[in-house]
């Protein structure tokens, strides 16, 4: 597609709910980031992809939250017993991985959690 | 405390006027990039800073790289209500991922 897409735009979910989100990046873009954004806040990193190299995870804030992507492309973010410390917007961007390239971000997912 | 601080938090000022929004970094910068986002919307690219000084310009927005002092600044010229947004700065660390700051809220207002 033209640009990376996210979906849902909104959700909103009981407390104790599992959720995924998903990012659909650019075609040909090897890296792949999740970030999560509180209100007035700034980007948080959870999880990096880059091409067939094990992600780094290192951002993931606890075992509830976990991500993957298949066939190097759609990634999948999935958080179990959703709390609600939880809600944010939680921003895809891909890259073509090389460095010093700049990112292209998603329009994000807003999680709502009741 | 975060690796990368942004100064000020919050910015309100009238259309017409300058303003600097800057972005200290704790550990060592190997590239700096500056970004803005809209409300509802995802990030927008408005330039990258390599190490060396680094200075661009884009339209009526200046951003610097001071790397003894491992900061960046960004400056808007005669500001627009177009301007406003959060300006997010994100370090290079060569490790790959990209940290962001904490982010400055502008507002301008006429």
């Amino acid at each position: 597609g033209a640009g990376v897409s996210q979906s849902p735009s909104n959700k909103v979910t009981e407390k104790g709910k599992d959720v995924e989100l998903r990012c659909d990046p650019i075609s040909g873009h090897t890296a792949l980031y999740w970030y999560r954004q509180s209100l007035g806040q700034g980007l948080e990193f959870l999880i990096y992809f880059q091409g067939n190299s094990a992600p780094d995870k290192s951002g993931l804030p606890s075992d509830r939250f976990s991500a993957e992507r298949t066939g190097g492309s759609v990634s999948t973010l999935t958080i179990q017993r959703t709390q609600q410390e939880d809600s944010a917007v939680y921003l895809c961007a891909s890259s073509l991985g090389i460095t010093n390239e700049k990112l292209f971000f998603g329009s994000g997912t807003q999680l709502s959690v009741l | 405390s975060q690796e990368l601080e942004q100064s000020p938090q919050s910015l309100i000022v009238q259309e017409g006027k300058n303003l600097t929004i800057n972005c200290t970094s704790s550990k060592t910068l190997y590239g700096l990039y500056w970004y803005k986002q809209k409300y509802g919307e995802g990030l927008i690219f408005l330039m990258m800073l390599q190490k060396g000084g680094e200075e661009k310009s884009h339209e009526k927005i200046t951003a610097k790289l001071d790397e003894k002092k491992q900061q960046s600044s960004l400056h808007i010229t005669a500001s627009q209500p177009s301007h406003a947004g959060i300006y997010l700065c994100g370090a290079d660390r060569r490790t790959d991922k990209l940290i962001f700051g904490t982010g400055t809220r502008l507002q301008v207002f006429p």
